[in-house]
């Protein structure tokens, strides 16, 4: 089915391993993002593609780190994880453009604890 | 910079009812676009209705419409004829039309729960 995937949806790993989030989508949408959700802050975004090979940060970048060889994956790592880095993670992409046509359609989610 | 603001962080609603939830904004971009999802308790985000800041009608689908009052700022759902399934968080994002996508902010979220 046509869609975005998030895996792993549950992760438990400890401080200072590094961990990769994977995030599909079947769409062939251009963009494609990153958030974290933590309560009392809603959505922040971390990182953001615009194409393949083409990322840039978001408004909490630091501590991650993205690629994108392929339009349909956006693997997010987290090169060194701490506990501030708690949180769920929602995967997002949409095409290009203005308007109700493009929403960005999300991922159901990762919920990562680090201990 | 923008800025969402949601102040109801949690509401209750009769089933049946039609409930407000309040969303308010701030931008200098002359031309943006107004969001709500849904995010029920098995946490995906759902997408359910666009505001353009230059649309002459506020939008609906459904049992969803927006208030769209520019002169204010405020974008608030309307969600008619609630239902027990209409329980969930709801948040608010606004997007200007020119900067792109990293540019979408979202609000703190409200959250409803519908009582039978």
């Amino acid at each position: 089915d046509a869609g975005i995937t998030q895996s792993p949806r549950y992760k438990i790993t400890e401080t200072g391993r590094q961990v990769t989030l994977m995030c599909h989508q079947t769409w062939s949408h251009s963009y494609m993002f990153w958030y974290r959700q933590d309560l009392g802050h809603g959505l922040r975004l971390i990182y953001y593609s615009a194409a393949a090979d083409i990322t840039d940060k978001g408004e909490v970048p630091d501590g991650y780190v993205v690629s994108r060889s392929k339009t349909e994956n956006f693997p997010l790592t987290l090169e060194s994880a701490t506990r501030s880095q708690t949180s769920v993670y929602f995967c997002a992409s949409s095409s290009p453009g203005q308007g109700k046509e493009q929403p960005q359609h999300f991922g159901d989610g990762t919920r990562l604890s680090i201990l | 910079a923008q800025k969402i603001t949601q102040t109801q962080p949690g509401m209750f609603v009769q089933e049946k009812e039609a409930v407000t939830l309040d969303c308010t904004y701030d931008t200098s971009d002359p031309s943006y676009g107004l969001f709500w999802y849904k995010q029920p308790s098995s946490g995906e985000m759902i997408f359910l209705i666009y505001q353009g800041s230059y649309d002459q009608q506020n939008a609906t689908e459904g049992r969803y419409s927006l208030n769209f009052q520019k002169a204010r700022k405020s974008a608030n759902l309307v969600i008619s004829a609630s239902q027990l399934g209409d329980s969930a968080m709801y948040f608010c994002a606004m997007r200007p039309d020119s900067g792109g996508y990293q540019k979408v902010t979202f609000g703190t979220g409200t959250k409803l729960q519908v009582i039978p």
